[in-house]
């Protein structure tokens, strides 16, 4: 099993949908949690992170379900801009400290 | 403030070579990390380096290594490269804790085809 698990995509929204992603992870252990934007052949970038209480950042959702070891990310009113693709990412600790990323989520919003 | 510079940004190599790439991190940054993302996927993780020690490393062979300079910067080299290897690879830098806080800045990478 993966340790994060997105769905690939791609998904196909148009301007103005609301659209939203999924993301679970295997390690119980793990301590932080974002989301990366990556646009074509570009570097990733730190979109937010993610908290236990739910974030918000203008038209950007993030939350987290530590039980269920699920992340989301919902975005409204999708803009052209928003195309990209989202990665999930997970951070742990202690003998492994490092940042685990997803395969990545494909995002093409359309006029 | 330059950011996270990596090079060469394109290189073609041919099977059973090696290759050596290079990043400079964010200035205040002492943590490298070095991903391999395969066109399509996400970035995996290579190895980290934090005061000149390899401090993590990934699921990779290792023909993979590397090293990082008092000044910082790091260096990956892949021996008896495979077809396989042909991937963007990415260095990111980061303080350290950047795994808690999300504080990683990655370069543009590094393009590897192997023929």
């Amino acid at each position: 099993r993966k340790e994060v698990e997105q769905d690939p995509g791609p998904f196909n929204v148009p301007e103005g949908a609301t659209v939203a992603f999924n993301c679970t992870y295997s390690n119980s252990a793990s301590q932080s949690f974002f989301w990366y934007r990556q646009d074509c052949r570009k570097e990733p970038k730190l979109l937010m992170s993610v908290y236990s209480s739910g974030n918000e950042d203008g038209r950007f959702t993030a939350q987290l379900n530590r039980a269920s070891q699920y992340i989301s990310l919902l975005i409204r009113d999708s803009k052209l801009s928003d195309s990209a693709t989202y990665l999930c990412v997970v951070g742990s600790t202690g003998t492994a400290s490092k940042l685990t990323f997803g395969t990545g989520t494909r995002l093409q919003v359309t006029l | 403030d330059a950011g996270v510079t990596q090079s060469p940004t394109h290189l073609i190599k041919t099977r059973g070579q090696q290759v050596t790439l290079r990043c400079s991190p964010k200035s205040g940054h002492d943590t490298v990390s070095w991903y391999q993302q395969a066109l399509g996927q996400g970035p995996q993780f290579i190895f980290q380096y934090y005061e000149e020690e390899e401090r993590q490393r990934g699921n990779f062979p290792d023909r993979f290594s590397g090293h990082q300079f008092p000044n910082y910067s790091s260096e990956l080299n892949v021996n008896a490269l495979l077809l396989g290897d042909s991937a963007l690879y990415l260095c990111a830098s980061s303080p350290d804790l950047g795994w808690a806080t999300g504080e990683l800045f990655f370069g543009e990478g590094s393009r590897l085809t192997v023929l």
